[in-house]
């Protein structure tokens, strides 16, 4: 079976930086990505890591340890818009995806 | 970057009643759609992998004669719930891998409310 962990709430001020992490257990595992969700909107792609190690995106950075089976999102220079849940998602070999519980971000102003 | 488009975006029918749902590839061939549902403030649940030209695969607990995929062709799979019940209300979420690492296209969702 599949198992993805991630914290419930974060919340963070404007223009701080924030790391949501990400624990899983999985009987296979073709990578780890993360994709942003507005509330009533579809989710958008941030990033993926199959391999260790860090992967930059801009302000997004997503991080990878498959020894721990343990990833991160990090947000930096906080926005408002970027209030938000975000999920990560364990993918399987027919490329399904396996949803973490997701983390609902609020920023502060 | 790819899109994926899904018709209606809401829906309110009769329990007791069917309702199709449309997921399109607007530029770009899919040859596996994948359905989920989520629920208010939860994860999304993977339902099915639906494959074009053949049949749908099934998550363990999601029933197939309740939840009719058809995937058509290469840029439309459809879901249809069958005789929807209150309990089947739900955002239903179709997305499409376009081809490039595991990076998938999600369909806005249908927000189907059965009364």
């Amino acid at each position: 079976g599949q198992s993805l962990e991630q914290p419930s709430e974060v919340t963070a001020v404007e223009g701080a930086i924030v790391q949501i992490n990400c624990t899983y257990q999985t009987s296979g595992f073709y990578g780890l990505s993360w994709y942003q969700q507005h509330d009533g909107g579809a989710p958008t792609f941030l990033s993926y890591n199959a391999l260790d190690g860090l992967e930059e995106t801009g302000r997004f950075s997503s991080f990878l340890s498959r020894s721990d089976s343990y990833g991160y999102l990090l947000l930096q220079e906080l926005q408002m818009k970027d209030s938000a849940s975000y999920f990560c998602a364990v993918g399987r070999v027919a490329r399904q995806l396996t949803f973490g519980s997701g983390t609902q971000l609020t920023v502060l102003p | 970057g790819a899109v994926v488009s899904q018709h209606p975006s809401r829906v309110i029918c009769k329990s007791g009643t069917s309702v199709k749902i449309e997921c399109r590839s607007l530029d770009f061939q899919a040859t596996t759609m994948f359905w989920y549902r989520q629920f208010p403030k939860q994860s999304l649940m993977l339902m099915a992998t639906s494959n074009e030209g053949s049949k749908a695969t099934y998550e363990q607990g999601v029933e197939k004669d309740k939840f009719l995929i058809n995937h058509a062709s290469l840029t439309l799979s459809t879901l249809t719930v069958t005789s929807a019940h209150p309990e089947d209300s739900s955002f239903y979420i179709c997305s499409a891998n376009s081809g490039r690492k595991d990076e998938q296209y999600f369909g806005p969702g249908t927000r189907l409310t059965v009364t």
